[in-house]
């Protein structure tokens, strides 16, 4: 089962900051959070990922809390492009380390 | 992002037939992985490969699904005799490493339909 929890549903406005939460409370110490995204029914997409430093990158910034048990994906200026299922997965520090994806949240952006 | 081919995108087969789905691999990426996705359902985990070898495989790997990549070339996932509820999009994704430092990218998917 996937060890994170998310909203199953968000909408956000064009032009306006999407923030995605996302719980994983039994994260180990080892454990990197990784976002990704689905279009339709096309292949997942990589957005970002990281430990427990916040990270930024041209798509998306990721916040981690200190305790590493909640993050938030921000999409700074959400588009309708950006319409889609995001999903939060918690990956195993092990070599070939499959991703358990849950449900995700729905992403409605509107005009 | 590195680009990850899957062919064909739509494949319709017969209940009982062998189907073969291919990915199209990246000199530098050594890890190789099928998922698949039931319509309107989450996205599941199949099977890893590394060196030749499945490193992992879910419970829906049975032995009617397997892996190889012949000659180093295409990534392939045979299903040996399709039945209805194989029909879903099957996802290739590669990664170099495979640690968590790393990313798997995924390939459009092949749309596997089970008449």
């Amino acid at each position: 089962d996937a060890k994170t929890t998310q909203p199953p549903s968000m909408d956000c406005a064009e032009g306006r900051a999407a923030n995605l939460p996302c719980n994983h409370s039994t994260i180990s110490g080892n454990e990197y959070v990784y976002w990704y995204r689905q279009i339709h029914s096309q292949g997942p997409q990589y957005i970002i990922h990281g430990l427990k430093n916040n990270e930024t990158n041209e798509m998306a910034s990721l916040i981690i809390t200190e305790d590493r048990k909640s993050s938030t994906l921000i999409l700074p200026h959400a588009t309708l492009r950006d319409t889609a299922v995001y999903y939060c997965i918690v990956r195993t520090g092990n070599q070939g380390g499959k991703l358990i994806f849950g449900q995700g949240t729905e992403l409605s952006v509107k005009p | 992002e590195p680009e990850v081919t899957q062919t064909p995108s739509h494949q319709v087969t017969q209940m009982g037939q062998e189907v073969i789905l291919r990915c199209v691999p990246i000199s530098n990426h050594l890890y190789f992985y099928w998922y698949r996705q039931i319509l309107g359902q989450k996205v599941e985990f199949l099977v890893s490969f590394y060196n030749n070898e499945i490193s992992e495989k879910s419970e829906i790997f049975d032995d009617q699904f397997s892996v190889e990549r012949p000659d180093g070339s295409n990534f392939t996932l045979k299903i040996r005799s399709t039945k209805l509820e194989d029909s879903a999009m099957y996802f290739c994704a590669r990664e170099k490493t495979a640690s968590s430092t790393d990313t798997q990218y995924f390939g459009p998917g092949t749309r596997l339909t089970v008449l």
